[in-house]
């Protein structure tokens, strides 16, 4: 099977600028995860799709919105874009409550 | 809520020792707690997971962990280091009481392993 993709893998944005991020996961998975890491905070969660539902979300402003599709594939967007907002971000998919597979990652850049 | 501590930013130890990275976790239930590499500019890889059972887990790459309920630990280790396993090991746990389910990781801060000839 084919792992995660991302695209784009890297993306540099000035600020106030908005990002769109995209994921496909795993052929028969329903579930994806996205996350951010940077070396300041970490990894940390930023929402999860289940059937095209959102069904967690972390501590992240209301700029960070995702959705997922009917095939799973999942998008991340960011608004109003941060200089804080540098990081990579990854998606995960996973079958039914696993363990997570997860992608590349995008490293977005902001300036 | 719940939440994993990587007391080490760093281990290195020599190719062809065994080798731990430690992880501590607190958990108000049953912990599921898991171990992802990440080697630079790639994205996290899962090691071994642990849910139930038997308190050594096996997984990929010749890695195992060790579940400890008393000391509340889920220590990585591998009984001989190879280079190659120079990477940054992430300990996770997944969270509890998600409504309607779900797959919410809370990771610990990473431990750089070096390993050297």
């Amino acid at each position: 099977k084919a792992g995660v993709t991302q695209t784009p893998r890297y993306l540099i944005k000035t600020r106030g600028q908005q990002v769109t991020l995209s994921c496909s996961p795993i052929s028969g998975h329903r579930s994806v995860s996205w996350y951010q890491q940077t070396p300041g905070q970490g990894l940390q969660f930023l929402f999860e799709y289940f059937s095209e539902t959102q069904r967690n979300k972390g501590n992240f402003p209301g700029r960070f919105s995702g959705r997922q599709f009917s095939n799973s594939r999942s998008e991340m967007n960011v608004s109003t874009l941060e200089l804080g907002d540098s990081a990579l971000y990854l998606c995960a998919s996973s079958f039914s409550g696993g363990e997570q597979f997860f992608g590349p990652g995008t490293r977005l850049t902001v300036l | 809520a719940q939440s994993v501590a990587q007391p080490e930013d760093q281990v290195n130890v020599a190719e062809g020792n065994p080798l731990t990275v430690k992880c501590t976790y607190s958990v108000s239930g049953n912990p599921y707690l898991f171990w992802y590499v990440q080697y630079p500019n790639r994205g996290l890889q899962f090691l071994l997971k642990y849910i139930t059972g038997d308190n050594l887990v096996k997984g990929s790459y010749g890695f195992e962990a060790e579940f400890n309920k008393s000391q509340t630990s889920f220590h990585l280790k591998k009984p001989s280091a190879l280079v190659s396993d120079s990477a940054l090991y992430f300990c996770a746990v997944r969270d509890e009481g998600l409504t309607g389910g779900g797959n919410k990781l809370t990771f610990g801060t990473g431990t750089q392993l070096k390993v050297e000839l």
